[in-house]
């Protein structure tokens, strides 16, 4: 079955530490997105790719990295530089150009630094 | 810049009455606009979208929405709810990528509404 996988479900790690969320996609889509979700904030992105090798900042991108270099994969690096990194992160794929799509969610990774 | 309301955080309806989720977007031009639903600790899954035409949409699950351009909504509803339709509900809007091309998870989400369903 075509899907987006995010592993791990769970992370734990200590503070001052980078962590690295896997997010892998099937469904061949260009476009490829971060978004981390607070309680009572909604969604905001993180990061976005619409091709292998380049990609945007969104609009909480500090203290964060990505890669783009397989169309299917796009992984997160939460850095040190992250000031409150506990969050739930989902990745999400989409297609570009094409009129009356939308984007597909993966299932997330909770994150906690203790 | 886009943004979106969801004026109320939190909903109870009892099972088989009606629903309406609020939900009211800023954009410059034609939105894109879409409802997810999210369960607990999952991702997010899609009820319906507008893009264009027809403002009154139909979704997956029963859901419908209409789209608004005078009064800045897309209010979601549902003429009977079900105990299985608890969960926080998201509305977004969309817009358009850089590089000529449109990426549709792009998105600007509300806060969440979350549904709580009484028996």
């Amino acid at each position: 079955d075509g899907g987006i996988t995010q592993s791990p479900k769970y992370l734990f790690r200590k503070e001052g530490q980078n962590v690295t969320l896997s997010c892998e996609q099937n469904l061949n889509h260009d476009a490829m997105y971060w978004y981390r979700q607070d309680p009572g904030q909604g969604l905001r992105l993180i990061y976005y790719s619409q091709i292998v090798n380049d990609f945007q900042k969104g609009d909480i991108a500090e203290g964060y990295s990505v890669s783009r270099e397989k169309k299917e994969s796009f992984p997160l690096t939460v850095t040190s530089a992250q000031k409150n990194p506990t969050a739930f992160y989902l990745c999400a794929s989409s297609i570009v150009g094409e009129i009356n799509t939308e984007a597909f969610f993966g299932q997330g990774t909770r994150l906690t630094v203790v | 810049a886009q943004s979106v309301t969801q004026p109320d955080i939190h909903i109870t309806v009892s099972e088989g009455a009606s629903l309406e989720l609020r939900c009211n977007y800023s954009y410059g031009a034609t939105p894109y606009l879409f409802w997810y639903v999210q369960s607990p600790g999952q991702g997010l899954q899609l009820l319906l979208k507008y893009f264009s035409g027809d403002t009154l949409v139909q979704g997956i699950k029963g859901f419908e929405a209409e789209f608004k351009r005078s009064q800045s909504s897309f209010n979601l509803r549902k003429p009977s709810v079900h105990w299985s339709d608890a969960a926080e509900y998201f509305c977004a809007v969309g817009a358009i990528g850089n590089a000529g091309g449109t990426s549709y998870g792009k998105l600007t989400f509300g806060q969440g509404t979350i549904l709580t369903v009484h028996p």
